[in-house]
């Protein structure tokens, strides 16, 4: 069971690159998640989408954007890199209605942009 | 101010150690509270989860929600070199934001 599966790993960007980060859910989930961690910080959302067909922004969406392609699959989009978002990014997903808060994470992608 | 507060720490405790996490919150709409692990270079993991206040025990670990103060703990009993880790806090209401503590990094010496 794969649960949540981020792509890439690791990545090494210059400023002005785009790039996207995948994510796919194997646990028909219906919501996602895309945060970013920073020291510091903490978890900061930057979209999510409540379920297939649906996107909204979360605290800090300024430079990404996103695609719900299907139910299991949740992209996030860099058009134009930028230093501050040299961060490690984190997609999660979460069943409909369920009764906890749980959020389940991928591993992480991190993102270093020169 | 921050919706969630927390200490970031870093805990060094020895073995065996009762371990308290502390996180404090701003905002009374909050009804879940939970407690994830993020163990170095993975993604985060949920520990506990608690409903509105009360407390909720789970092996060494026991989760408190005192919603009048704003205050919730976690508590980590007999600590083992395992429980290194960073512990973070995340509460939300009914909507599907989440809004999570900083963490506080922990480390248990064997």
């Amino acid at each position: 069971n794969a649960g949540v599966t981020q792509t890439p790993k690791f990545q090494v960007l210059k400023t002005g690159q785009s790039m996207t980060l995948q994510c796919a859910q194997d646990m028909n989930h219906n919501s996602m998640y895309w945060y970013r961690q920073d020291p510091g910080m903490g978890l900061r959302l930057i979209y999510y989408s409540a379920s297939e067909g649906t996107t909204d922004k979360g605290e800090v969406p300024n430079g990404y954007n996103v695609s719900r392609l299907n139910k299991r699959e949740f992209s996030l989009r860099l058009e134009s890199a930028a230093p501050s978002q040299t961060s490690v990014y984190f997609c999660a997903s979460r069943p409909y209605g369920g009764y906890t808060g749980e959020l389940f994470f991928g591993e992480g992608s991190r993102l270093t942009v020169l | 101010q921050k919706e969630v507060e927390q200490d970031p720490g870093p805990l060094s405790v020895p073995e065996g150690a009762i371990v308290s996490l502390n996180c404090t919150y701003s905002n009374s709409a909050f009804q879940y509270f939970m407690w994830y692990r993020q163990y170095s270079r993975k993604g985060p993991e949920l520990l506990m989860y608690t409903y509105s206040s009360g407390n909720k025990e789970d092996g060494r670990f026991t989760a408190q929600v005192d919603k009048s103060s704003k205050y919730i703990s976690l508590f980590i009993r007999d600590s083992q070199p395992s429980d290194s880790a960073t512990y973070l806090c995340a509460m939300n209401h009914t909507g599907n934001q989440f809004y999570f503590g900083t963490g506080t990094s922990l480390t248990v010496i064997p």
